[in-house]
């Protein structure tokens, strides 16, 4: 059975601070994995990883892909409050279909 | 400005009722998906579409019935069948089956009353 696992589920961490968001998969004909930010309403595209090794950074945000180990990271460091959010996960397959993991919620306490 | 509509932003429904979700797209995209979130439970997809006039089911499709009669418009119905229907649904879209960014819309949050 496909399926895409995320750790932790929530995480609390303090302004300043840098965490690592883990995402973990097994999906049959992978395509891509993909990142978003969900605060309130509709996830917001972050990321789309498709290669190993190479990682994708966009200002204090960067993620990388290990194929071969079947995990994907998301980094953020200096977190400021406005980090506060879900972070999804999704992986992709060659027929389009997305898998999405459960979510990391993340609080950035001032 | 292009995106993703979704009508209502709130929903309420009698139980018995069937009740349909509207899913507008004006970027030309090929694909587009309904997903329903519960909380713990991440998204899961409810049906999909990667052309006009045909459709196929996702993992809940229970319940659920949909129509992409044209390819700006992919309208979720939630059926009486469907046994827990609150739930926040989201509608996304991606330009077609060879490009995997995925866009949402803002959702849908149906309550069964």
């Amino acid at each position: 059975e496909d399926k895409v696992v995320q750790s932790p589920l929530s995480l609390v961490v303090h302004e300043g601070d840098t965490v690592t968001l883990n995402c973990s998969y097994e999906v049959t004909n992978f395509r891509s994995l993909l990142w978003y930010k969900q605060e309130k309403k509709a996830p917001t595209f972050l990321f789309m990883l498709t290669s190993s090794g190479i990682e994708k950074k966009s200002g204090r945000l960067s993620s990388i892909l290990d194929k071969k180990e079947l995990f994907s990271i998301l980094n953020i460091t200096a977190t400021q409050t406005g980090d506060s959010a879900v972070y999804l996960c999704a992986v992709t397959n060659t027929g389009n279909q997305f898998y999405f993991g459960t979510g990391t919620s993340l609080t950035v306490i001032p | 400005d292009g995106g993703i509509t979704q009508s209502p932003k709130y929903l309420f429904r009698k139980e018995g009722q069937n009740v349909t979700l509207s899913c507008e797209q004006n970027l030309n995209h090929d694909a587009m998906y309904w997903y329903r979130q519960d909380p713990g439970q991440g998204l899961r997809l409810i049906y999909y579409s990667q052309i006009v006039n045909d459709f196929q089911k996702g993992d809940i499709a229970e319940g659920y019935s949909v129509s992409r009669e044209k390819k700006e418009s992919f309208p979720l119905t939630v059926t009486s069948a469907q046994k827990n229907p609150t739930a926040f649904y989201l509608c996304a879209s991606s330009i077609n089956r060879l490009v995997t960014e995925a866009f949402f819309g803002q959702g849908t949050r149906l309550t069964v009353v």
